[in-house]
């Protein structure tokens, strides 16, 4: 079963608009992952927070966590058309060293 | 091309027929893990190995999945007897055994059963 939820499913945006993301998860983790994938492809790493981290940046990136609600944002600035792809979380829980990923979120960057 | 490699990238096979997918980590990666992936959902964990012994295992690995890491190098997936709910993309990943590196994943691997 998912441990995460992404809201939204589907996320349609303009060329140079921010696209947010979030997720909810479950359990207690030590740490977060967000990753990207083009549509067919494997997915790409885009960065991870532990869970005594409460912000991160990353280039356009910016990921937030918040363990008292169990909840991660992933904000994406100035977006462009190659931004368009589905985007992950991905959780590590204290119980086990694999990922449990959620459902997704597409995003549409239109030029 | 040091990332996670997998073969073959596609393969389709009639219904009751095996198939066999490898991945190749990146070399130095203790961890490797198999995941499962259908249209519109997110990755599901199948298994993992810490170099060659297999740690953990899911209940979707069904008595027709066998994975094996022999020497704790490369990886095969192994589908026996196929059925068409077993048509995914089938996604290969490695890291460093350290809880909170980053997991890198190959390509994955198509699977259609017809």
């Amino acid at each position: 079963s998912q441990q995460g939820e992404e809201d939204p499913q589907a996320l349609s945006i303009q060329e140079g608009e921010n696209a947010t993301m979030n997720c909810s998860y479950k359990t207690s983790i030590n740490n977060l992952q967000w990753y990207r994938q083009n549509s067919g492809r494997g997915l790409v790493h885009l960065i991870l927070i532990r869970s005594n981290e409460r912000e991160k940046h990353s280039g356009r990136l910016r990921v937030t966590l918040d363990t008292s609600k169990k909840s991660s944002s992933l904000l994406i600035t100035a977006s462009r058309a190659a931004d368009t792809a589905s985007y992950f979380c991905a959780t590590e829980e204290t119980s086990g060293s694999r990922l449990t990923f959620g459902e997704g979120t597409q995003l549409t960057v239109n030029p | 091309d040091t990332g996670v490699s997998q073969n073959p990238r596609h393969k389709i096979t009639k219904r009751g027929q095996n198939v066999t997918f490898r991945c190749d980590p990146i070399s130095e990666h203790n961890r490797l893990y198999w995941y499962r992936q259908t249209l519109g959902q997110g990755p599901e964990f199948l298994t993992y190995f810490q170099n060659e012994a297999q740690l953990e295992k899911s209940r979707l690995l069904s008595d027709r999945f066998s994975a094996e890491r022999p020497k704790g190098s490369f990886s095969t997936l192994e589908i026996q007897r196929t059925e068409q709910g077993d048509s995914a993309m089938y996604l290969c990943a490695s890291s460093l055994g350290i809880s909170g590196n980053t997991i890198y994943f190959g390509e994955g691997s198509w699977l259609t059963v017809v």
